[in-house]
């Protein structure tokens, strides 16, 4: 059954200090992978994507995630945090038909 | 930039009444879904809907729920006798393609239903 998995509820960093969000999926044909981030009274905003090719991928706001099939994972890492990234992150999972399969999301904080 | 706008963004009803929660999507975008997260857990699919008729629905999606793109530029979600538990918020988004093809689905700020 398709499944995404986001261990950590809560994680707080230190701004400036570097960020890393895990994300494991279980998925049976090659999976499109997704980052969102939910702002407080906002919607879902759409971070990065993986379909294909270089497994490191490039998004908006600093942010870059690694697919790495061998260990199913599609970890979220940000070198320096701002204070405007606490939000909730929403790791998900689609493919062969319409639908996406988020994870529970980690909701992040930030000292300052 | 081109969004998903939602409306209302919070609505309260009571248990037993029927609510249309309204989306429109982005003017050329060809697929529409509707998502919900109840508060403290994950965003689940609800439904898809494509060529004027529903792709794909998930186990939540029973009888009481119904989606319609009435006028070519709102998407509707029904709720026919809501229930303490169809407290949530709901997510409509929609997409240019679907499918194997689907390369991003863009979400409106969401309603949030309080049932009483």
């Amino acid at each position: 059954a398709q499944s995404v998995t986001q261990p950590d509820i809560h994680i707080t960093v230190s701004e400036g200090a570097s960020l890393e969000l895990r994300c494991n999926y279980s998925y049976g044909a090659t999976p499109y992978l997704f980052w969102y981030v939910q702002s407080p009274g906002q919607g879902l905003q759409l971070l990065l994507k993986y379909f294909s090719g270089d497994t490191l991928v490039q998004g908006i706001k600093g942010f870059e995630a690694e697919f790495k099939r061998s260990q199913s994972s599609f970890n979220l890492r940000k070198p320096s945090v701002h204070w405007s990234d606490a939000a909730e992150y929403f790791c998900a999972v689609g493919g062969g038909d319409d639908k996406i399969i988020f994870g529970k999301g980690t909701r992040l904080h930030i000292l300052p | 930039e081109p969004e998903v706008t939602q409306t209302p963004s919070h609505q309260v009803t009571q248990m037993g009444q029927e609510v249309i929660l309204r989306c429109v999507p982005i003017s050329n975008h060809l697929y529409f879904y509707w998502y919900r997260q109840i508060l403290g857990q994950k965003v689940e699919f609800l439904v898809s809907f494509y060529n004027n008729e529903i792709s794909e629905k998930s186990e939540i999606f029973d009888d009481q729920f119904s989606v319609e793109r009435p006028d070519g530029s709102n998407f509707t979600l029904k709720i026919r006798s809501t229930k303490l538990e169809d407290s949530a918020m709901y997510f409509c988004a929609s997409s240019s393609q679907g499918g194997r093809s689907n390369t991003e689905a863009f979400f409106g700020q969401g309603t949030r239903l309080t049932v009483v």
